[in-house]
């Protein structure tokens, strides 16, 4: 089936704007992940959905930062008040979610950049 | 200790030669380990999977888990320049039971296949 989908693929703010990225998981898959990647750094992770529920936010880097999963499918992450330091590309993953089976299969990013 | 280590590189090989990727975690418990490759401006994909200790072979690639000296490495056979990306190793962070809803991952390896 169709994988992970992500929109916008580009998205350019003003500092200051508050911004919502939408991830489309894989059909099936309960798992949801939402990582950060700055330029020339690794991937950080900001919170996982199992379900609609977000048992780990510990990666949210400020409360400006937010994100909400409706019927166990579509999330978006919303950033409030955006600052350039925010500037990233911010990646979906999503994964089957069962006893045994972790792999993660990830989105083609949304590349933020506040100006 | 990171988490997760890897040698950042550039690893650079000729074309048809063995590229030898590693990568050292810090938690014992860790159950499973994933390797992912990412070309520049692209999201990663994931092209390995191990959860056992020895090797594990798909088609020019082979992943090396010994758990005992907490390291995992990815073998690349007759590398082509197409094998061009940053690899990246993903493990569940520390102390987390084994349970691997959330990967830790590795900054990469720059790997560059030459003609």
């Amino acid at each position: 089936g169709a994988g992970v989908s992500q929109s916008p693929s580009n998205k350019v703010t003003e500092k200051g704007k508050d911004v919502e990225l939408r991830c489309d998981p894989i059909s099936g898959h309960t798992a949801l992940y939402w990582y950060r990647q700055s330029l020339g750094q690794g991937l950080e992770f900001l919170i996982y959905f199992q379900g609609n529920s977000a048992p780990d936010k510990s990666g949210l880097p400020s409360d400006r930062f937010s994100a909400e999963r409706t019927g166990g499918s579509v999330s978006t992450l919303t950033i409030q008040r955006t600052q350039q330091e925010d500037s990233a590309v911010y990646l979906c993953a999503s994964s089957r979610g069962l006893a045994g089976t972790y792999e993660q299969y990830f989105g083609p990013g949304t590349r933020l950049t506040v100006t | 200790q990171k988490e997760v280590e890897q040698n950042s590189g550039p690893l650079s090989v000729p074309e048809g030669a063995i590229a030898s990727l590693n990568c050292t975690y810090s938690d014992r418990v860790s159950q499973s380990f994933f390797w992912y490759r990412q070309y520049s401006g692209k999201s990663p994909e994931l092209i390995m999977s191990i959860y056992s200790n020895g090797d594990k072979e798909d088609g020019r690639f082979t992943a090396q888990l010994n758990k005992a000296s907490q390291y995992v490495s990815l073998l690349i056979r007759d590398s082509q320049p197409s094998d061009s990306a940053t690899y990246l190793c993903a493990v569940p962070p520390p102390h987390s039971g084994g349970s691997n809803y959330k990967l830790t991952f590795g900054k990469g390896t720059l790997l560059t296949v030459n003609p």
